[in-house]
């Protein structure tokens, strides 16, 4: 138990739903993170965010919006996705911003199926 | 962040000592050297870091030559539960971390 919790864990849905996962910690961070893991790829950095504001956006396509209404909740929306983004989504948090021994504790992931 | 060479992928025998390489020889002098592992569908979890004195923790130990150049992961008593890949990843220690996931070290601790 790592105090980030995610959920569903599994989750499939057609290229024209509409889906979210949920991302909750119970640590008291201030930094939240979502990360995507494709197949046999190392992790890529989706976004950050940093005592409740966005400031990390790597290049992600906008059918995957995030949002983040309190330092302890970190949604990604999910809309007209494509099979390419099949991944395990992670969550992460830290303590963030005037931390001097920053580390990531990760939640288990989102599975994600695109169908 | 300075980028880290690590082996694809090591074996180790259940009890013995697992000791996982990393090259960062253009880690700067303020850039900390972290090392996280994951297990199979599961989320990364830290091991333990270091700037330049060596490390110990209950889960590992970590060995930073004089030169910083390279680093050792040391994990005394490998279990098959050890079995994960080993990422280590050289950072500045401050603020929110994006950390840079390569394709780490992959162990297989066997019976």
């Amino acid at each position: 138990e790592t105090g980030v919790t995610q959920t569903p864990r599994h989750l499939v849905m057609g290229m024209t739903n509409k889906k979210s996962l949920k991302c909750e910690q119970h640590l008291g961070h201030n930094a939240m993170y979502w990360y995507k893991q494709s197949a046999k790829k190392p992790l890529e950095l989706m976004f950050v965010y940093s005592l409740e504001e966005r400031v990390e956006n790597n290049s992600v396509p906008s059918r995957f919006s995030p949002e983040c209404p309190n330092s302890s909740h970190l949604f990604l929306h999910l809309h007209t996705l494509q099979p390419e983004d099949s991944a395990l989504y992670l969550c992460a948090s830290s303590r963030g911003q005037f931390a001097t021994n920053e580390k990531l504790f990760f939640g288990s992931g989102t599975q994600l199926s695109v169908l | 962040d300075a980028k880290t060479t690590q082996p694809t992928s090591m074996d180790c025998a259940e009890g013995r000592a697992a000791n996982l390489p990393c090259n960062h020889s253009t880690i700067s002098g303020n850039e900390y050297v972290y090392w996280y592992r994951q297990i199979h569908s599961q989320g990364p979890q830290y091991i333990i870091h270091g700037l330049k004195n060596n490390e110990t923790n209950e889960m590992a130990s970590l060995i930073i030559t004089e030169d910083r150049k390279s680093s050792t992961l040391i994990l005394p008593h490998a279990t098959l539960r050890d079995t994960a890949v080993y990422y280590c990843i050289v950072r500045v220690n401050s603020g929110y971390s994006t950390l840079t996931f390569g394709k780490g070290t992959m162990l297989l601790v066997s019976p």
